[in-house]
């Protein structure tokens, strides 16, 4: 199966700092979603993207299919931002869905 | 409305109890999954529902059984469950294949 790399594992920043946050995979894909798990364990929906490049706010997500690569970026981060990041892939082959070990994210006031 | 409902949020059992989860999405998708996720771990695919017949079984224990009644519903019976198969059960939902999937917010189930 596909495999998913994330780095950086673990990322500490103060408020207000930007950072990127990379995802790695293995093969083709036809599915690529970014997510964001809340302390309650809410998976939250960032960006559906395969391809390109997508924006939401202080938000951003650009896929490189053809590098099989996809970056995060978070601008001005802020408290409620903290959590696990995690980058989702799915094969040309059906729906599976296959996780990356995901970022901890600590943003510190 | 992007909203998938999971009950209960919490669940405590024996082994040797019976007990159903349940999963609701009314935004008319065609495709449920079931994934299960232990702590500090991403989440892992368990099941995946296609137009109502099982499509994926990704070699999940007979103890966990589960069951597409309608295109709105999804269930995960479990039975005679395990210490280490408690762990955060995930519903999700997508419209019909490689597209979005939407996250419940997921049954904690601890077994004792």
């Amino acid at each position: 199966g596909i495999q998913v790399e994330q780095s950086p594992p673990d990322l500490i920043l103060q408020e207000g700092a930007n950072s990127t946050l990379r995802c790695n995979f293995s093969d083709s894909v036809n599915n690529l979603q970014w997510f964001h798990q809340n302390p309650w364990g809410q998976l939250i929906n960032l960006f559906y993207i395969p391809s390109g490049t997508k924006q939401n706010g202080r938000l951003s997500a650009t896929t490189v299919a053809t590098e099989r690569y996809s970056l995060l970026y978070i601008s001005s981060s802020q408290t409620t931002d903290s959590g696990v990041y995690f980058c989702a892939v799915g094969g040309t082959s059906g729906s599976r869905l296959t996780f990356g070990e995901g970022t901890q994210l600590t943003v510190n006031p | 409305d992007t909203e998938v409902t999971q009950t209960p949020k919490h669940l405590v059992m024996g082994m040797t109890n019976k007990k159903s989860l349940k999963c609701e999405q009314h935004m008319g998708h065609r495709a449920m999954y079931w994934y299960k996720q232990k702590a500090k771990k991403p989440p892992e695919l368990m099941f995946v529902y296609s137009y109502e017949k099982l499509s994926i079984n990704e070699s999940v224990p007979s103890r966990f059984s589960p069951e597409c009644p309608n295109s709105s519903l999804l269930n995960l019976h479990l039975h005679a469950l395990q210490p280490e198969d408690s762990a955060l059960y995930l519903c999700a939902s997508s419209l019909a294949g490689p597209e979005t999937q939407y996250f419940g917010p997921g049954t904690r189930l601890l077994v004792l």
